[in-house]
């Protein structure tokens, strides 16, 4: 499978524990984008990369969230200190320079007890 | 700023019949790019169109045709000749800085059969 694929699909983790998300875009797209869902909203922009650059960083990503894409391959969203309000829909997207619109990847489950 | 409202949160239609999903839309920019996404229950965002800000025609892609009225700031999405698995979430968005997507909140549109 040649799409943007996240690990794991679904998390249920108890109040206060820490979770990691991981994307793998589709290969040799250099920018990737993190977007939060809850249910029955539209996807909310988290932050981006391009290559191993962080770009941008939306006001929702407080300090409990940390995103890295080390080498311009991968990228993880780490939670700290989950709230049962970080309950959502986690969506990774990519896409080469040059063409618009994003490719979606299934999405990562975070439940909060 | 940029925004994207979708006034209808839900819709009906009779299997076979052509439907149209609202979005309307707030920029400032003079290039910009207008997207429809499909959101099946699996959750895995599905791009279905794009409209360039400076294209002379509407695009279509199979069944669905964007009805874009630029002066009225809308983006409405048309579907011909609707199957039942067309029942799911659709999205409008407006493309931003950096090729991020700004989303609506949503229709979840049921076809009947």
């Amino acid at each position: 499978d040649t799409g943007v694929s996240q690990d794991p699909r679904h998390k249920i983790t108890k109040r206060g524990q820490n979770v990691t998300f991981r994307c793998d875009p589709i290969s040799e797209h250099n920018r990737l984008y993190w977007y939060r869902q809850t249910l029955g909203q539209g996807p909310e922009f988290l932050t981006y990369f391009q290559n191993e650059a962080q770009l941008e960083k939306s006001r929702l990503l407080s300090d409990r969230f940390s995103a890295e894409r080390p080498k311009g391959s991968f990228s993880t969203l780490e939670i700290q200190r989950t709230e049962q309000g970080d309950s959502a829909m986690y969506l990774c997207a990519s896409s080469p320079d040059g063409l618009v619109g994003l490719f979606f990847g299934e999405g990562s489950r975070l439940t909060v007890l | 700023a940029q925004k994207i409202t979708q006034t209808q949160p839900g819709m009906f239609v009779q299997e076979k019949e052509a439907v149209t999903l609202d979005c309307t839309y707030d920029t400032s920019d003079p290039s910009y790019g207008l997207f429809w996404y499909k959101q099946p229950s699996s959750g895995e965002m599905i791009f279905l169109i794009y409209q360039g800000s400076y294209d002379q025609q509407n695009a279509t892609e199979g069944r669905y045709s964007l009805n874009f009225q630029k002066a009225r700031k809308s983006a409405n999405l048309v579907i011909s000749a609707s199957q039942l698995g067309d029942s799911a979430m659709y999205f409008c968005a407006l493309e931003g800085q950096g090729g991020k997507l700004i989303f609506g909140q949503g229709t979840e549109l049921s076809v009947k059969p």
